[in-house]
């Protein structure tokens, strides 16, 4: 019954690897994001996406590649991975809306360490 | 662009006791603000929102908040603290973005802790 789920939950890896993080939603939404939480707990959204397409890439370095196969799932990929990416990462879902009222719905986060 | 500043990283408070977070906002167009909570090991979830009905909103567990316009505030409030709300409180204001979604601008959060 979980509404929006990410896979995986910890992430323990090297400097250099490429890993992904995967996230489903349930809820029918047609806008995911991803959010990056770093370790003084700041939020700060990375991208978006509405019905597969990219609709916001907030100076998030190209090394991250998010990609949605269709409108429930939104994964995101990280190349030559780095010390600074350790942090949580948040997938999040919405209604479609322009108006900004739409109430996001977060998953549980992926804690990622790179050594 | 828009921010939101959580003032005091740090709230602690006795079981029973008032429970008082404080968010300013700084937008150029009306804005809609929200409060998330994350416990710990956990998502973040929807405590409560403003969206330009009613200036006094209230939410889950207790919870609610007033939108103050001339001070640009949304303070979070609860009567009575219980130790299960101990936990991260962020407060976020949300911009609607190009032609889909919205995007939310979160503020540094507060860790409430409850003392018994």
């Amino acid at each position: 019954d979980t509404a929006v789920s990410q896979t995986p939950k910890y992430l323990v890896t090297q400097m250099g690897n490429d890993k992904s993080i995967k996230c489903e939603q349930n809820l029918g939404h047609d806008t995911m994001y991803w959010y990056k939480q770093d370790s003084k707990k700041f939020l700060k959204i990375m991208f978006s996406y509405n019905n597969k397409e990219l609709i916001i890439n907030e100076t998030v370095p190209n090394r991250f590649s998010p990609k949605s196969p269709d409108k429930a799932h939104l994964n995101l990929h990280i190349n030559s991975l780095e010390l600074g990416d350790s942090a949580v990462y948040f997938c999040a879902s919405s209604q479609t809306g322009t108006t900004g009222k739409e109430t996001q719905y977060f998953g549980p986060g992926t804690r990622l360490l790179v050594l | 662009a828009q921010s939101v500043t959580q003032l005091g990283s740090h709230v602690s408070v006795s079981e029973g006791a008032l429970v008082l977070l404080r968010c300013n906002y700084s937008s150029s167009v009306p804005p809609y603000l929200f409060w998330y909570v994350q416990y710990p090991n956990q998502g973040l979830q929807l405590l409560l929102k403003y969206t330009s009905a009613a200036t006094l909103v209230k939410g889950i567990n207790g919870f609610e908040a007033e939108f103050k316009k001339s001070e640009t505030s949304f303070h979070l409030t609860k009567p009575s603290a219980h130790m299960s709300d101990a936990a991260e409180y962020f407060c976020a204001v949300s911009d609607a973005a190009r032609n889909a979604g919205n995007m939310l601008t979160f503020g540094g959060g507060t860790r409430l802790m409850v003392k018994p």
